[in-house]
């Protein structure tokens, strides 16, 4: 099945900094990856996605990046705000598994003003 | 528009004590999910239903069974609940295909 691997499990920036979220999947069947962001006590919620036909994908300050080849996806935030902090995830699926999402183990962002 | 709603929200359970978790949509999605959060683990798959009439094993299925009961409806049931089930579970939806899933607020499960 798929193996999606994400990295830092913890990060901490100054307001107004950018902050990068890596992850690497293993299936190269995978074609659609998606990040999450879950504030304390909520349920998970989509912020941006991006399929495999397309490089890169922008929405305000939040951009994700996808290269098919080495089989790995990044979030970018610019101009990190305290409203940010909060748990990341990455997540990839393909047909194969009935679109259900596999993901990465989490990345809890901390911006400090 | 309530979304995906989960009951309970909270539940202490002694070791092998069985119960259901309810989820229900109303976005009229066709496949719902059901996953487990652990500090350090992230969101892992238990079971999943890509369709109304269907269900298939996740990643970590062993102790747990699924009922899609009709397409609003799918719940998850502890036949003899463990500690190491001790976990916050999560429900999800979503329409086919490369969509959006939305989840509820999670039930917070204690096996005691």
């Amino acid at each position: 099945g798929e193996n999606v691997e994400q990295h830092p499990s913890t990060l901490s920036v100054q307001e107004g900094d950018s902050a990068v979220i890596k992850c690497t999947y293993s299936d190269s069947a995978s074609n659609y990856f998606p990040w999450y962001k879950q504030e304390l006590g909520k349920g998970p919620q989509l912020i941006i996605d991006i399929r495999s036909n397309v490089g890169e994908k922008k929405d305000q300050r939040i951009a994700v990046t996808l290269n098919k080849t080495a089989k790995h996806f990044s979030l970018h935030i610019t101009e990190t705000q305290p409203e940010d902090s909060a748990v990341y995830f990455c997540a990839a699926t393909n047909s194969n598994s009935g679109y259900a999402l596999n993901f990465g183990k989490g990345t809890s962002l901390l911006v400090t003003p | 528009n309530a979304g995906v709603t989960q009951t309970p929200k909270f539940q202490v359970l002694k070791t092998g004590q069985s119960m259901t978790l309810q989820c229900a949509q109303d976005m009229n999605h066709n496949s719902m999910y059901w996953y487990r959060q652990d500090p350090g683990m992230g969101l892992r798959l238990i079971y999943y239903s890509a369709s109304e009439g269907t269900t298939d094993k996740g990643e970590v299925p062993n102790g747990y069974n699924v009922s899609r009961l009709n397409k609003r409806e799918f719940s998850l049931r502890l036949e003899s609940a463990a500690p190491s089930q001790t976990s916050v579970y999560f429900c999800a939806s979503r329409t086919t295909g490369f969509t959006e899933a939305f989840f509820g607020q999670g039930t917070r499960l204690t096996v005691v």
